[in-house]
C-alpha cells in the first residue's frame, strides 16, 4: 500500500514568489492535514481538509492557503514568499476526521526561500 | 510560553540503556497524547497514543501520562542504535483535532 506522497521533495524559490505543494494521501484516506516544520518552531499545524472542506486552520497568515480535491489529493499554496517560510512542509492523511493521532505523514517538501 | 514544552536534547545513551523522554504542557484541556518518531529526512510516524492517565506499554516502549501534573513521558527499554531519531510528543483537545507538537528530542543510541 503506497504511503503519503508529496511533491516536489525539494524546491528553491526567491522572496516574493509563490509556491504550490502537492500531497496524495494514502488510498481511501479522506482527511489531509498540513504542518510546517522548522528548527525554531518545530511542527506547527497549518490546516486540515476533509471531503474537500477545510475543517481546521492554524495561526498562519492568509498567504498560506490550501484546497482538497474530490479524489482527496490536496495542495497548499504560499504566496509572496518570505525568508521565514523556509521549512519542511509535511502532509499527513488519516482514514477519517475522527482519527486520534492516527496520522500518516509523507516525507515532506523542503522549501528554501532565498 | 509554549503550550507543549519538550527538551530538544540532544540525548546520547549507550546501547541497552533505558531512555526517558518527557513533555510538559500548560493547557489542562488536552485530552489525547501521542508520541511520534521521526528519522532523518523522513516524516514522523506514530509510536503510541493514549487518552488517560497511567501507563501504556507496547514492546520496549511505555507511554506514561500524568494529567494532574500535566506531564507525559516515553520510556524506551533496551535501547538500540535503530532507535536513534527525533521523538516528538503531540497532544490534541479533541478527537480528530489538530495536533500540538513539542519541539522534539533528538536521541542517539551508541553501539
Amino acid at each position: 500500500k503506497a504511503g503519503v506522497t508529496q511533491t516536489p521533495r525539494y524546491l528553491i524559490k526567491t522572496r516574493g514568489q509563490q509556491v504550490t505543494l502537492s500531497c496524495s494521501p494514502i488510498s481511501g484516506h479522506r482527511s489531509v492535514s498540513w504542518y510546517q516544520q522548522t528548527p525554531g518552531q518545530g511542527l506547527q499545524f497549518l490546516f486540515e481538509y476533509f471531503s474537500e472542506t477545510q475543517r481546521n486552520k492554524g495561526n498562519f497568515p492568509g498567504r498560506f492557503s490550501g484546497r482538497q480535491f474530490s479524489n482527496s489529493r490536496s495542495e497548499m499554496n504560499v504566496s509572496t514568499l518570505e525568508l521565514g517560510d523556509s521549512a519542511l512542509y509535511l502532509c499527513a492523511s488519516s482514514l477519517t476526521d475522527r482519527g486520534i493521532g492516527e496520522l500518516f505523514f509523507g516525507e515532506g517538501s523542503r522549501l528554501t526561500v532565498l | 510560553q509554549k503550550e507543549v514544552e519538550q527538551d530538544p536534547g540532544p540525548l546520547s545513551v549507550p546501547e541497552g540503556a533505558i531512555v526517558s523522554l518527557n513533555c510538559t504542557y500548560s493547557n489542562s484541556a488536552f485530552q489525547y497524547f501521542m508520541w511520534y518518531r521521526q528519522y532523518s529526512r523522513k516524516g514522523p510516524e506514530l509510536l503510541m497514543y493514549t487518552y488517560s492517565s497511567g501507563n501504556k506499554e507496547d514492546g520496549r516502549f511505555t507511554a506514561q501520562v500524568d494529567k494532574s501534573s500535566k506531564y507525559i513521558s516515553l520510556f524506551i527499554r533496551d535501547s538500540q542504535p535503530s532507535d536513534s531519531a527525533t521523538y516528538l510528543c503531540a497532544m490534541s483537545f479533541s478527537v480528530g483535532g489538530k495536533l500540538i507538537f513539542g519541539q522534539g528530542t533528538e536521541l542517539s543510541v551508541k553501539p
